[in-house]
C-alpha cells in the first residue's frame, strides 16, 4: 500500500528564514515522490519531483527536496522565505502498479511572517 | 499554452439534484484524473481515464457517481441524487501518458456546495 505523512500541518516562518516542510512516505514499489502548492482558490502546481534519478531535486522558485530512502523521506527545503510563498503544501507519492495514481498527504499549511 | 480547465468555477444546488462537472485536459494528454478535496484535506483520487478507456474508477464513492470521457479529450463528472457530504472541491488533472513519474497538471477545481 501507498501513503503519504506531512508531519507538520503549519509551519509558521519569518520571511528571509529557511523552510524545511517534512514528508515520510509508505510504497511496496520504487515510488515516485512529488511536491505541489496550492495558493488559495488555485489548483495544485508542480514544484518538484524525483523519479529514480538524482536525489537532491531541484525545483522551480527556489526549493529543494532529498530522497532519502533509508529514511522514507522527501523533506522540502528552501533556504530563504518570501511572502511570496505562503500556501498550501502537497507531498505526493506514485507507483508505477496503481497506474500512476497519486495519493496525497494532508498537507502543511505555511505561513510567512514578515 | 492551455492549461487544464475546469467549469463551472462555482456550483451550489439543492440536495437531491443532480450536477456535471467538466474538464478540458491539455491537449494532446492522454491521461486525465479526477479528485475530491474535502476542505482542509488532501486529494483524493476519483477516477482515471486513458484515452475514452476509464481504466479504474476504485475511488468514486458511490453509484451516484458517474465519469465519461467519449472522445478521449474532455470529460464530465456527474453526481446524481446530491448529498451535503458531496460538497466538496472536485480537482481534474491531465498527463501526457501514463508513465511512471509523469507529473499531473491541475485545473483550478469546481468548489461544489450542497444545501
Amino acid at each position: 500500500a501507498q501513503s503519504v505523512t506531512q508531519l507538520d500541518s503549519h509551519v509558521s516562518v519569518s520571511e528571509g528564514t529557511p523552510v524545511l516542510l517534512r514528508c515520510n512516505y509508505s510504497s511496496s514499489y520504487s515510488p515516485s515522490l512529488f511536491w505541489y502548492v496550492q495558493h488559495p482558490n488555485k489548483g495544485l502546481q508542480l514544484l518538484l519531483k524525483y523519479t529514480s534519478a538524482a536525489t537532491l531535486v531541484k525545483g522551480i522558485n527556489g526549493f529543494e527536496a532529498e530522497f532519502k530512502k533509508s529514511e522514507t523521506s522527501f523533506h522540502l527545503t528552501k533556504p530563504s522565505a518570501h511572502m511570496s510563498d505562503a500556501a498550501e503544501y502537497f507531498c505526493v507519492v506514485s507507483v508505477k502498479n496503481t497506474g500512476n495514481q497519486f495519493y496525497f498527504g494532508t498537507g502543511t499549511s505555511l505561513t510567512v511572517i514578515p | 499554452g492551455a492549461g487544464v480547465s475546469q467549469s463551472p468555477r462555482y456550483k451550489v444546488a439543492k440536495r437531491g439534484q443532480d450536477v456535471a462537472l467538466r474538464c478540458d485536459p491539455i491537449s494532446g494528454h492522454v491521461s486525465l484524473f479526477w479528485y475530491q478535496q474535502a476542505l482542509g484535506q488532501g486529494p483524493e483520487f476519483l477516477t482515471y481515464f486513458q484515452n475514452e478507456a476509464q481504466l479504474d474508477k476504485s475511488g468514486l464513492p458511490s453509484d451516484r457517481f458517474f465519469a465519461e470521457r467519449p472522445e478521449g479529450s474532455v470529460s464530465t463528472l456527474k453526481i446524481q441524487r446530491t448529498q451535503q457530504e458531496d460538497s466538496a472541491v472536485y480537482l481534474c488533472a491531465s498527463s501526457l501518458n501514463r508513465g511512471l513519474g509523469q507529473p499531473q497538471h491541475f485545473g483550478d477545481g469546481t468548489r461544489l456546495s450542497i444545501l
